[in-house]
C-alpha cells in the first residue's frame, strides 16, 4: 500500500528558530496537504498543494510540492510557542477516490 | 460556518462491549470519511461515503465495524464487539468538490475510545 515517510519524528527548538520538516513517498500524488493537530483536537488544514513545483505560503508557513510529485516539505519561520503540536503531511490521489494517506507526524515542541 | 461535529468526545468500554460514534459533517458536504488514529500514528481511513453510498471500505474490519449514512448527512460508526486494539481516536471528516475540481477534507474533534 501507499506509505509516507515523514521526518523528523520530533523536534525541540528554541522560540524564534526556523523549522523544516519533509515527507517522501514511493507513490506519486496529485495533491499534498499539511495538517496540524493539537491535543484533543482533529487535524486542521494548514496548506494544500495541487501542482508539482508549487510553493505556497500561509503566514509564517511555507510548503512546496516536489517536482517528482513524491515529496513535499513544510517550513515554519520564526517559531512561537503556539506552533507546538503534531504536523502531518498527507498525500491525495484522485484515482483512489481522493483518499488521504497520512505520514506518522512530526512532533514540534518550542522552548520559550 | 459550523465545523464537523462528533459525539461523544470520550468513551471507555470493556472489551467485547459495543459502541457507536456519531458524526455530523459540514453542511452541504457530500463526502464523509471515518478515520482511525492510533496513538503515535497518522489517521488511517476506515470508510468513505459519497452521499449515502460507500466509495471505499477496504480498510474497515467488517467482522466488527459497521458504518452507515442513511440520509446522506449524519453518519454513525459502530464497533461490536470491541477489542483492546480498537483503542484509538476516531475522526470524522467531510469534503465537497470545489468548482476547480479540488477536494479539501475538514476534520471533527474526534472521539477518544479506550477499551479495557
Amino acid at each position: 500500500g501507499q506509505q509516507l515517510n515523514q521526518s523528523p519524528q520530533s523536534m525541540f527548538i528554541q522560540e524564534g528558530e526556523d523549522v523544516s520538516m519533509n515527507c517522501t513517498s514511493s507513490s506519486i500524488f496529485n495533491t499534498w496537504l499539511w495538517y496540524k493537530q493539537e491535543p484533543g483536537e482533529g487535524p486542521v488544514l494548514l496548506i494544500a498543494l495541487y501542482k508539482a513545483g508549487e510553493l505556497t505560503s500561509n503566514g509564517r508557513l511555507t510548503a512546496q510540492f516536489g517536482i517528482t510529485r513524491k515529496d513535499s516539505f513544510l517550513n515554519i519561520s520564526a517559531s512561537i510557542p503556539s506552533d507546538v503540536g503534531i504536523y502531518f503531511c498527507a498525500g491525495q490521489l484522485e484515482e483512489y477516490g481522493n483518499k488521504l494517506v497520512f505520514g506518522a507526524g512530526t512532533i514540534l515542541r518550542v522552548k520559550s | 460556518e459550523a465545523g464537523v461535529a462528533q459525539s461523544p468526545r470520550y468513551k471507555i468500554i470493556e472489551k467485547r462491549q459495543s459502541v457507536a460514534f456519531w458524526c455530523n459533517p459540514i453542511s452541504g458536504h457530500a463526502t464523509l470519511y471515518w478515520y482511525q488514529q492510533i496513538l503515535g500514528q497518522g489517521p488511517k481511513l476506515l470508510i468513505q461515503f459519497q452521499n449515502n453510498g460507500v466509495v471505499d471500505d477496504s480498510q474497515l474490519p467488517k467482522d466488527r465495524f459497521s458504518a452507515e449514512r442513511l440520509k446522506g448527512v449524519d453518519s454513525t460508526l459502530k464497533i461490536q464487539p470491541a477489542k483492546l486494539e480498537d483503542s484509538a481516536v476516531y475522526l470524522c471528516a467531510s469534503s465537497s468538490r470545489w468548482t476547480s475540481g479540488r477536494y479539501e477534507q475538514y476534520f471533527g474533534p474526534g472521539t477518544r475510545l479506550t477499551v479495557t
